[in-house]
């Protein structure tokens, strides 16, 4: 398993509900990411916190928003999710530097009904 | 600008027999590459990177990766495949913070 950590790992949700996940990691990483990842698409990064600056992907709806209260928690805050939301999010961190690789989290399945 | 394309989205090899998933990059400077490895419903693990030292990169599991900047590829090979290497395959190139992967390869091993 490795340092970064997700919860919850199964999710379902109406259109109306308000929820969030949280992502946490334990490697000392300085940048932390959100991505998308959908059936029959490519990985889609959502966002991005890099040594406190967010950084993120412009055509990711309002009804996603992100919360990074510091450099070892991240979280996803949804509301009002359409049923193409439905995919599986995955967290991931890295030093914010050249030649660092990201680390991934086992991701949350999405469902909205 | 950067992009990753991976030439093929279905690999099927035998068990015991020579795996290559291919990937092509484009960069406007020397990249960072890496290969992850996804397992059905489980996070991407890091399989090998290069970073501009040798050009033959070794990862975990027998995979190894060949870094041709004349062919801006980055096609990664394993000698003789095993059951437990089915599973998808992202190529990634890296541009400081930001990481811009492949849509990934399906490897289906048969026995």
């Amino acid at each position: 398993e490795t340092g970064v950590t997700q919860t919850p790992r199964h999710l379902v949700m109406g259109m109306t509900n308000k929820k969030s996940l949280k992502c946490e990691q334990h490697l000392g990483h300085n940048a932390m990411y959100w991505y998308k990842q959908s059936a029959k698409k490519p990985l889609e990064l959502m966002f991005v916190y890099s040594l406190e600056e967010r950084v993120e992907n412009n055509s990711v709806p309002s009804r996603f928003s992100p919360e990074c209260p510091n450099s070892s928690h991240l979280f996803l805050h949804l509301h009002t999710l359409q049923p193409e939301d439905s995919a599986l999010y995955l967290c991931a961190s890295s030093q914010a530097d050249r030649d660092y690789e990201q680390y991934f989290g086992p991701g949350t399945r999405l469902t909205v009904t | 600008a950067q992009s990753v394309t991976q030439l093929d989205s279905h690999v099927s090899v035998s068990e015991g027999t020579p795996v290559l998933l291919r990937c092509n990059y484009s960069s406007s400077y020397s990249p960072s590459l890496f290969w992850y490895v996804q397992h059905p419903n489980k996070g991407l693990q890091l399989l090998l990177k290069y970073t501009s030292a040798a050009t033959l990169v070794k990862g975990i599991n027998g995979f190894e990766a060949e870094f041709k900047k004349s062919e801006t590829s980055f096609h990664l090979t394993k000698p003789s495949a095993h059951m437990s290497d089915a599973a998808e395959y992202f190529c990634v190139v890296q541009n400081f913070n930001k990481f811009y992967f492949g849509s990934g390869t399906k490897l289906n091993v048969k026995p």
